[in-house]
């Protein structure tokens, strides 16, 4: 049983575009969300986080957003950059615990 | 600050043997937790170390079992080695509700 879903594997978008990645939970405890970036021979690097208080957080070019009712949150950067291509990692928390990660979605933007 | 260390880089062993992996958590930080991360997947999280005992545990057998030494650092051991044990091994560090991850140990089982 998979708690965090992320659905599309790969998204390819042109750079200065906007990229949007999902995230589905199924787990109505989970009360802190993050997204992480990771590059290829590196561990994953913390981007940007939400708390479950709050359905948006924007940081720069990222922006989070959460739908607590539909158990759904996103990420967007805008403007995409060629740097930004990664697997992107969401992943979630209850009460400050253990972080349940999905599997990732691999971002290439396109110059 | 030289950040969540982890040694080796790389490890090659033989099915039924066993392998200690080494973490060093960010300046500061006095929580560790090991993921798993098997390719194609995201991280799965094996344990958490926090005042040299564990804290929580995922959905790993008692094959996986660690250590944390008073300076904060950890150690993740792994018995009887399968070949799906073959995997990235992530430490983390914890500050509040953010992680600071390490580059990982690749453990390849032959």
């Amino acid at each position: 049983d998979q708690q965090v879903k992320q659905n599309s594997p790969s998204l390819s978008v042109q750079e200065g575009r906007i990229s949007i990645l999902n995230c589905d939970y199924t787990n109505s405890m989970f009360d802190y969300f993050l997204w992480y970036k990771k590059y290829p021979a590196e561990g994953p690097t913390f981007l940007i986080s939400i708390s479950s208080i709050k359905d948006k957080n924007e940081d720069g070019r990222f922006t989070v957003f959460l739908n607590k009712s539909a158990k759904h949150l996103s990420l967007h950067i805008v403007p995409s950059q060629p740097g930004d291509s990664a697997v992107y990692f969401c992943a979630a928390s209850a009460h400050a615990g253990k972080s349940t990660f999905g599997d990732g979605t691999t971002l290439t933007v396109k110059p | 600050d030289a950040g969540v260390t982890q040694s080796p880089t790389h490890l090659i062993k033989t099915r039924g043997q066993q392998v200690t992996l080494r973490c060093s958590p960010k300046s500061g930080h006095d929580t560790v937790s090991w993921y798993q991360q098997a390719l194609g997947q995201g991280p799965q999280f094996i344990f958490q170390y926090y005042e040299e005992e564990e804290r929580q545990r995922g959905n790993f057998p008692d094959r996986f079992s660690g250590h944390q030494f008073p300076n904060y650092s950890s150690e993740l051991n792994v018995n009887a080695l399968l070949l799906g044990d073959s995997a990235l091994y992530l430490c983390a560090s914890n500050q509040y509700n953010e992680q600071f991850f390490g580059p990982g140990t690749r453990l390849t089982v032959l």
